[in-house]
Formats: C-alpha cells, structure tokens, sequence
C-alpha cells in the first residue's frame, strides 16, 4: 500500500546538536510539505517542495533546512539555531494539481530537546 | 489573509450524543474545505472534503459537513458519537495549484459514557 513514512517515531536532540528527520512517500505525489505541531497551536508551515530540487519556506522556516534530491524524499533538517525544537513534526504530501485531494499524512516524529 | 477559527477549544459529549465542531474560515478565492482527524501521537486522517457541487458532503466513519458561503463556515457533524470518535479533530481551507493548506487550531473531543 502507498504512504508516508516518517522516521524515526521519536528523536532526542541534546542542545547544539543538528538532527535530521526523515520522510518517504511512495505515492507519487508531486508535492511535499513539513508542518510543526505545538499543543493549541495548530500546525504551522516549515517548508514545502512541489518538485524535485525546489523548495520553499513556510510561516516559520527560521532555524530549519531541507533538500529534494528525490520525488519521494523530503528531509528535515533541525539545527542548533532553532531554539525551541521540542514539538511533534509531520510531513504531508498531494499531487501537484490534486488540491482537491487533501493532503496525506505521515505518523509524524516527536522530537524531544534533553 | 487566509484563516481558519475553531472556536471551541475543547468538547465533551456523551456516547450517543450528536456532535457539531465548528469551523470558519477567512480565504480569497475559492476555498477547498477539508477536516481531519487525528489520534493522539499518529499523523492527520482525512474524514472529508469539499470542493464544489453539493453543500452536505459525508464523509468517513459517518461524519458529515456542510458549507455555507454565507457564513463562511464549514461545520462539522455526526448524529450519535462512538467513544472511538475521541480524538483531535482539524479543519483547513486551500485551493489552487500547489498552494498551501491552513489549519485552525484543533478540536479535542472527549466522548463520556
């Protein structure tokens, strides 16, 4: 069956550190996106790819990176400069012109500041 | 600027209850309607979706939804609630090639016995 899948399901970060999330998606879809999520803050936008080798940031894209390299992959790149890592990330992913499809969703990965 | 408002924070309701989640949304062109509904530590799961035609749309797991333009509103409803309908729930408004969603900021439902 076709997904996303998000490694890993938990991830520790000691302060200063970079540590790199992944995403893989094997529907085809053309566009890929990377949502943080805080309680009672919704899910706001880090970074979103709609083809390869092309990205761009989202509302809160400061002290994050990423790259697509690949259609099926999206990485997450948390650096040292993003002071308040500590939150449940999640990648999505559409077909470019399928907005009427919504997104699909991976499990996310929760990443932890210790 | 685009905008989604989930007013109600936190919802309780007893098994068997009907259930109405409110959303409204501020958007400059069409807008696509969707929610989803999330379990505690798993991703976003699709209920339903609208995007033209009719207004009542149904969804998944018995859920409906109705659009109204008028109010900009986009409520979502079920009419006997299952405990395994505890969850998180997210309305979000989009449209047009490869733009962005946005999500209001979520609805915990608690579902008593």
């Amino acid at each position: 069956d076709g997904g996303i899948t998000q490694s890993p399901k938990y991830l520790f970060r000691k302060e200063g550190q970079n540590v790199t999330l992944s995403c893989e998606q094997n529907l085809n879809h053309d566009a890929m996106y990377w949502y943080r999520q805080d309680p009672g803050q919704g899910l706001r936008l880090i970074y979103y790819s709609q083809i390869v080798n092309d990205f761009q940031k989202g509302d809160i894209a400061e002290g994050y990176s990423v790259s697509r390299e690949k259609k099926e992959s999206f990485p997450l790149t948390v650096t040292s400069a993003q002071k308040n890592p500590t939150a449940f990330y999640l990648c999505a992913s559409r077909q470019r012109d399928g907005q009427t499809y919504g997104y699909t969703f991976g499990s996310g990965t929760r990443l932890t500041v210790v | 600027a685009q905008s989604v408002t989930q007013p109600d924070i936190h919802i309780t309701v007893s098994e068997g209850a009907s259930l109405e989640l409110r959303c409204n949304y501020s958007y400059g062109a069409t807008p696509y309607l969707f929610w989803y509904v999330q379990s505690p530590g798993q991703g976003l799961q699709l209920l339903l979706k609208y995007f033209s035609g009719d207004t009542l749309v149904q969804g998944i797991k018995g859920f409906e939804a109705e659009f109204k333009r008028s109010q900009s509103s986009f409520n979502l409803r079920k009419p006997s609630v299952h405990w395994s309908d505890a969850a998180e729930y997210f309305c979000a408004v989009g449209g047009g090639t490869g733009n962005q969603f946005y999500f209001g900021t979520g609805t915990s439902l608690t579902v008593i016995p």
